[in-house]
């Protein structure tokens, strides 16, 4: 299996901050990767694809980028509904398995 | 609107068999793969499973393969996932989610159902 390696697995951040969340993946996965984000108690939205698409209604604040090995998440400047878990996953081959999330928190 | 609907929160006992369900509305049911992941009680996503209902063709995570075997009725436009004898640590929320394709051809998935609690305990 492709493992995935997120990093941190908590930041403590403000509104307004730049953030930034890493995902590792254990081989070449390609631009085989999507991020996604889950507010507590709510099913999982994707946010990114294919490494730095916008799937479509996402705010432009979100961006995504890499290839290969190594992809970032940035939140250019947070606001109050981003405070949420971010999870990776790669698309690569099965089984499409996902990071193992990242908790944004209020400072 | 493309949708999925899945059946609603279930507690059981160890040992007993259980079969929860995924309706797809809004869209071809039989055009996109379904996936299940798991949640277990403040953790992350796990990704168990996926079932192209057009033909059954599966692909499970080794992590869950014989330990739940999941099925599709495209007739109904209903996925299901399910236990022959369930333990404790099956306590999760359990999400389907269509696997749908972008333009840029990679898979996403991008429609989720609401997520089904399944409680085990004696």
């Amino acid at each position: 299996d492709i493992q995935m390696t997120q990093s941190p697995s908590s930041l403590s951040t403000s509104v307004g901050d730049r953030v930034t969340i890493t995902c590792r993946a254990s081989q070449s996965i390609s631009s085989y990767l999507n991020w996604y984000q889950q507010d507590p108690g709510k099913a999982p939205k994707l946010l990114i694809y294919a490494a730095s698409s916008l799937q479509s209604g996402v705010p432009s604040r979100f961006s995504g980028s890499g290839s290969g090995t190594d992809f970032t998440l940035t939140i250019s400047s947070l606001q109050p509904e981003d405070f949420a878990t971010y999870y990776c996953q790669q698309t690569y081959r099965t089984p499409y398995i996902f990071g193992q999330g990242t908790k944004l928190e209020i400072k | 609107e493309v949708q999925l609907v899945q059946s609603g929160a279930e507690v059981k006992k160890p040992g007993e068999s259980l079969k929860i369900s995924c309706q797809g509305s809004g869209y071809s049911f039989t055009t996109y793969w379904i996936g299940w992941v798991r949640q277990m009680p403040g953790k992350g996503l796990e990704w168990m499973a996926i079932i192209n209902p057009g033909d059954s063709d599966t692909r499970y995570s080794p992590s869950f393969q014989g330990q739940v075997s999941i099925s599709a009725d495209k007739s109904i436009s209903t996925a299901y996932l399910q236990w022959s004898s369930l333990k404790a640590s099956d306590t999760a929320i359990y999400y389907c989610a269509r696997l749908g394709m972008a333009v840029t051809k990679h898979y996403i998935m991008d429609v989720w159902g609401q997520g089904t609690t399944v409680t085990v305990s004696s």
